[in-house]
Formats: structure tokens, C-alpha cells, sequence
């Protein structure tokens, strides 16, 4: 497509529900990041896949967080036994990965999660 | 792990004053970027910077990359109400990695 698209584009859920957040990335993009914002904060690093490499998941706050990435293109974020503490936009990014003067991410348009 | 700091976290200018944000890295960076979020909408690239000492402008905004690769600056000259939004500058969390760790940023708002 032309640009990210992340679905859904709002997620309201109860405490203790799972959920799955979709991220579809540009054609032809290798690597695919998944930030999460908190309200008026910062980008917290999550996970980040590179082509056919095991994904960096340094970032992912518990065992609740899960995330993959299936041939190399769309992506599903996975968060279990949802907290209040989870409620924030989950926000996909990709980028070509050439040379280091080509890696610039192009963020989808965010999915808001509510954890009631 | 590697941290990205800004200064200031907030700024308000009147229309036409000039800005600027920091950037400091606990670490060196092979490259800096800089991103705007504008109120609502999600980060959108503005550059990157590789070479030491580096400076770029675009129109009214000057990029700066420090000689040690470890600190970066935004200035505006001028300021617009259009340039409203939250600023952040990201650079790679280590060496052959290009996971982007990004900074605090700094969110600007314009008085006219």
C-alpha cells in the first residue's frame, strides 16, 4: 500500500480481555517497528523484526506483550490480560533498511487502546 | 540501556520568536533523526544527520550534529503557528542495530 495502515484505529476493552492489534506495512519495507505513546509522552520502544532475523523484543514491558510477523510483512500485536496501565496508541512503523542514509520510519496512523 | 534526553519539554513562543530543542544521548550515535508530531497525527520524518559536526537546514529549521555524535539540535527561525506539534530526535539503540530509540521530545506551541 501507500503508506502503514494499523487496525483497528480505536480499541476499547476491558480489564483482563486480550487484544490484537494489526499493522500492515509498506510494500517492500524489511524492517517493521511497534512503538507505544502514552498520552501527551514520549515513543516507548517495543519490538522491532528485520527481514528474516529473530525480532529485538527489549522492549516489550511483560510476558503480556507478544508480537510476529508473518512473511515478512504484516505484523499482529498481541496483548493479554489487558491493564489500565496498557490503555495508550500502539504505533507501527516501517523503514526500507538499505544504508544508513536510507532507514527512515514511516509511521502508520496509530491504534488507540482504552483498558476500562 | 542507551537514553535520549531533550531539552526543553515544553516551549511556548510568540509568532515570529525563535526555537530551539536539544537532544543528548547517553551514547555515540551513527546517525541522528528528527521526527514532528503535530497535535493528534502521528511522528513524520523531517532528516537525518551522519557525518560529525553536520549542519542541515530546510527552510526556517536548522539541524545540528554535535562533533562527538552524541547531542543534536533543532533551531526555527521565526517561529509559525504552522510549526505547532512535539518534536523528537531518534537515533539507533547500538552499535549494528537500527532499532530506533527515540527522545523525550519537546512540544511546541506557537502564540500568534
Amino acid at each position: 500500500g501507500a503508506g502503514v495502515s494499523q487496525s483497528p484505529s480505536n480499541k476499547v476493552t476491558e480489564k483482563g480481555k486480550d487484544v490484537e492489534l494489526r499493522c500492515d506495512p509498506i510494500s517492500g519495507h524489511t524492517a517493521l517497528y511497534w512503538y507505544r505513546q502514552s498520552l501527551g509522552q514520549g515513543l516507548e520502544f517495543l519490538i522491532y523484526f528485520q527481514g528474516n532475523s529473530a525480532p529485538d523484543k527489549s522492549g516489550l514491558p511483560s510476558d503480556r506483550f507478544s508480537a510476529e510477523r508473518t512473511g515478512g510483512s504484516v505484523s499482529t500485536l498481541t496483548i493479554q490480560r489487558t491493564q489500565q496501565e496498557d490503555s495508550a496508541v500502539y504505533l507501527c512503523a516501517s523503514s526500507p533498511r538499505g544504508p544508513s542514509g536510507a532507514n527512515v520510519l514511516t509511521f502508520g496512523a496509530g491504534s488507540r487502546l482504552t483498558v476500562l | 540501556g542507551q537514553q535520549v534526553m531533550q531539552i526543553p519539554q515544553y516551549q511556548h513562543v510568540q509568532e515570529g520568536e525563535d526555537f530551539t530543542t536539544y537532544c543528548n544521548s547517553s551514547t555515540t550515535l551513527s546517525n541522528i533523526q528528527w521526527y514532528k508530531q503535530r497535535p493528534g497525527g502521528h511522528p513524520v520524518f523531517l532528516i537525518q544527520l551522519v557525518k560529525s559536526g553536520e549542519v542541515k537546514k530546510q527552510k526556517r529549521l536548522t539541524f545540528q550534529f554535535g562533533e562527538a555524535k552524541k547531542n543534536s539540535s533543532l533551531h526555527i527561525t521565526a517561529t509559525q503557528t504552522t510549526d505547532v506539534g512535539t518534536y523528537f530526535c531518534a537515533g539507533p539503540g547500538g552499535s549494528g542495530t537500527y532499532k530506533y530509540i527515540f527522545g523525550t521530545g519537546t512540544r511546541l506551541k506557537v502564540l500568534a
